[in-house]
This record gives structure tokens, sequence and C-alpha cells, in this order.
């Protein structure tokens, strides 16, 4: 069964520096991923997504994301964060036939001034 | 692309009563999920649906949860009896046959007293 982890539970980075959020996944065969953002009281907005091909991904608000399949990991990252960047942050691992999406319990992130 | 648009936002019941939300999908995409989220968790997967048929339920669904999909478009997710651990964020999503992630509505948010 497919599963991810996700290590962080929150974290905390001041405006203006780099964010990197860590995610590993278990799957038995070459994963669909995802990340998704979750502003309070909203849905999940997808940032970007790996189905094949170029390992590194370019998302949406200057996210990228890298796959590393001898580390089993997707982990998103953004050079300078926004205020508006606070929120929540979801790892998405897909079934490659029925694209349903197992998640992460998600990582909390606060921008401080 | 007017988005999945899910009603009510918030339900407030008692325990021993019955719900139902609404989930519209965007128009063209054939399958549709329902997860359902708790506080500090990420979403967890319960059902989906290709057109009007159920493919998959999970064994969070337990039997008093009913889904339908009656004409491939819209979907219910009905909950009779309720219980105070049916409180949670119920999300719908919905995605193409193939090659699309899922795009998510804002979610129904029941409480249950």
């Amino acid at each position: 069964a497919q599963s991810v982890t996700q290590p962080d539970i929150h974290i905390t980075v001041s405006e203006g520096a780099s964010l990197e959020l860590r995610c590993n996944y278990s799957y038995g065969a070459t994963p669909y991923l995802f990340w998704y953002v979750q502003s309070p009281g909203q849905g999940l907005q997808l940032l970007l997504k790996y189905f094949s091909g170029d390992t590194l991904v370019q998302g949406i608000k200057g996210f990228e994301a890298e796959f590393k399949r001898s580390q089993s990991s997707f982990n998103l990252r953004k050079p300078s964060v926004h205020w508006s960047d606070a929120a929540e942050y979801f790892c998405a691992v897909g079934d490659r036939d029925d694209y349903k999406l197992s998640f992460g319990a998600g990582t909390t992130v606060t921008v401080r001034a | 692309d007017t988005g999945v648009s899910q009603n009510p936002r918030h339900k407030i019941t008692k325990r021993g009563q019955n719900v139902t939300f609404r989930c519209d999908p965007i128009s063209e995409h054939n399958r549709l999920y329902w997860y359902r989220q708790t506080l500090g968790q990420g979403p967890e997967f319960l059902t989906y649906f290709q057109n009007e048929a159920q493919l998959e339920k999970s064994r969070l669904l337990s039997d008093r949860f009913s889904a339908e999909r009656p004409k491939g478009s819209f979907s219910t997710l009905e909950i009779q009896r309720t219980e105070q651990g049916d409180s949670a964020m119920y999300l719908c999503a919905s995605s193409l046959e193939e090659g699309s992630p899922l795009h998510f509505g804002n979610g129904t948010r029941l409480t249950v007293t």
C-alpha cells in the first residue's frame, strides 16, 4: 500500500528566507507525486505534480520540487518565502490506475516578519 | 472552469441526525472522489466514482455512509445517525480520467454536537 511521511509537523521561517519541506513516500512502482497547499478553512490547491520525465518540477507561486527515486523523496522548495505562503502543505502519492491519492499528515508553515 | 463546488460549507447537527452533502465537479471531469479530513491530519480517501459507477469504498466508509452519483454529474454523500466522531471536513475532488491531478472543492465542515 502507498503511504507518505512528512517528518516536519511545523516549520517557522522568516520572510525572504528559503523554505524546504520534506516528503518521503512508499510505493511499489513509479509513483505520481503531488504537493498541495491548504489555507485555513479552504480546500486544497495543487502546487505541482510529478508524473515522469525531468525530476525537477516547477509549480505555481515560485515553488519547485525534486523527485529522488533513490531516497524515495519529493521535497518541496522555495527560494524566498512571502508572508502569503503561510499555510499547510500536503504531499501526496497517487496510484497510477485510479489516481486515488494518499496524503501525508501535512506541514504547517508559519512566516515571521 | 468554475471549479469544484460543495454545499453546504458548514453543517452543525445533533448526534443521531442524518446529513447530506452535495458536490458539483468540474463539468468535463469523469472521476469524482470524496475525502475526509480531521484536524491536524491529511485528507483520507473515502470513495470514488467513474461517471456514475462507484468503483471503490474505503474501510473508513461505514454502513452509515452512502455516496451516489446518479447521472455521472453531481454527487451526494449521506451520513445516517451521525456520531461525534463524524465531525470533520468532507472534501470532494474531481479529475479527468487520465493524466490530470485532483481538483478539490472548499469542503463541507461537519460538526456533530
